[in-house]
This record gives structure tokens, C-alpha cells and sequence, in this order.
């Protein structure tokens, strides 16, 4: 069956450090890859995509992505934190013959400490 | 251009009770999604639309929730009779092709 895994539910970094949210996928097909954020008190809200082509993807707010085949993983990085960033993060995946439904990990929540 | 806005924001009821829930999608999309996130658990699909056609609705957990999409506009989740497992954050998304799907804030759903 298809799954995401995030590693670490929860993740806490100084502001400035790096931001490194790591999501990993299991699928025989190719899929379309997606960071979606969730601040508090918000919805969800599409960070950055992969789908085709350039395998490291550049989103909103500074964090980028790469898309690694053969670690079947599209981590999350961001070079230096900010407060503003500490919110929940979902890693998703979709899949063409499956509807582009979105299969989900169970989130990381980011703490940013000052 | 308006978002995906869904209604309510809240809802409290008892169990046994029946609460229907609304999704506005962004206009011109035909792509209508509904999603599902209880407490310490992954967000899990429910169901698609494609204009007022039921896609796929492999996620609906059991036949006390029922969807529509009245002439492939809103629409609506409704659960009846709520029971204490249905509390979560439903969500809805819409797209309009198959590739990125924009969310709602989403209905916060408590079943006492």
C-alpha cells in the first residue's frame, strides 16, 4: 500500500539554524510530491510541489525540496529559520491512476526557539 | 480571487445528533475534495467530486455520511447520527486539474 513517513512528530530549532523536515514515500509508480504548512488557527497551505521535470523544487517562504528517486524521499529544508515558520507541516503524495488523492504523512510540528 | 471557504468554522453537537457541513470551492474548479484529520492521526481522504459526480468516495467511513454536490458547486458532508469517532477537523480542497489541490481553514467537528 501507498504511505508517507515523516520522521519526528515534533522538531525544534533556534531561529537562523537550518530546517530539515524529512518525509519519505512508498510507491512502485512515480508520484506527485507536496509540502503543505498548517499555522496555527489556519488551513492547510501549499508550501511547494513536485511533479515533473527539476528534481529540486523551490516554495513560498524560502523553504525548497528535493526529490530524491532513488531514497524515495522529498525532504524539506529551509538555510535559516525564522519565528514566523513554526507551524505544522504535511508532507503528501498523489498518484495517477489513483485519482490525485493525497495520501498523507502524519505531520512534524516546528518549534522555533529565539 | 476567493479561496475555498467552508462553514462552519466550529461545530459542537451531541452524539446521536446530525450536523451538515458546507465546502465552497473556488470558483471554476471542477475538482472537489473532502478530507479528514482526527486527533493524532494522519488527514485522510473521503471522497472526490468531479462537477456533481461522486469520483471516488473509497474514504466515506460508513453510510452514515453522505455527500453532495448540488450542480457541481458547494457541497455538502453530512453526518448522520453523528457518533463520538467522527470528531476531527474535516477539510475540504478543490482543483481545477488533478494537480494541486487548494485547501479550506477547514470545520472543526467535536462529537460529545
Amino acid at each position: 500500500a501507498q504511505s508517507v513517513t515523516q520522521l519526528g512528530s515534533h522538531v525544534s530549532v533556534s531561529e537562523g539554524a537550518l530546517v530539515l523536515l524529512r518525509c519519505n514515500y512508498s510507491s512502485s509508480v512515480p508520484p506527485y510530491l507536496f509540502w503543505y504548512v498548517q499555522y496555527p488557527n489556519q488551513g492547510l497551505q501549499l508550501l511547494l510541489k513536485y511533479t515533473t521535470g527539476a528534481t529540486l523544487v523551490k516554495g513560498i517562504n524560502g523553504f525548497e525540496a528535493e526529490f530524491k528517486k532513488s531514497e524515495t524521499s522529498f525532504h524539506l529544508t529551509k538555510p535559516s529559520a525564522h519565528m514566523s515558520d513554526a507551524a505544522e507541516y504535511f508532507c503528501a503524495v498523489s498518484y495517477a491512476g489513483n485519482n490525485r488523492k493525497l495520501i498523507w504523512g502524519l505531520g512534524t510540528s516546528l518549534a522555533v526557539n529565539p | 480571487e476567493a479561496g475555498v471557504t467552508q462553514f462552519p468554522s466550529h461545530s459542537v453537537i451531541e452524539k446521536g445528533q446530525t450536523v451538515t457541513l458546507r465546502c465552497d470551492p473556488i470558483s471554476g474548479h471542477d475538482n472537489l475534495y473532502w478530507y479528514r484529520r482526527v486527533m493524532g492521526k494522519e488527514i485522510k481522504f473521503l471522497l472526490h467530486f468531479v462537477k456533481e459526480s461522486k469520483q471516488d468516495e473509497s474514504g466515506m467511513p460508513n453510510n452514515r455520511f453522505l455527500a453532495e454536490r448540488t450542480g457541481g458547486t458547494y457541497s455538502t458532508l453530512k453526518v448522520q447520527p453523528a457518533e463520538l469517532e467522527d470528531s476531527g477537523v474535516y477539510f475540504c480542497a478543490s482543483s481545477p486539474d488533478w494537480e494541486t489541490q487548494y485547501f479550506g481553514p477547514g470545520t472543526r467537528l467535536l462529537v460529545l
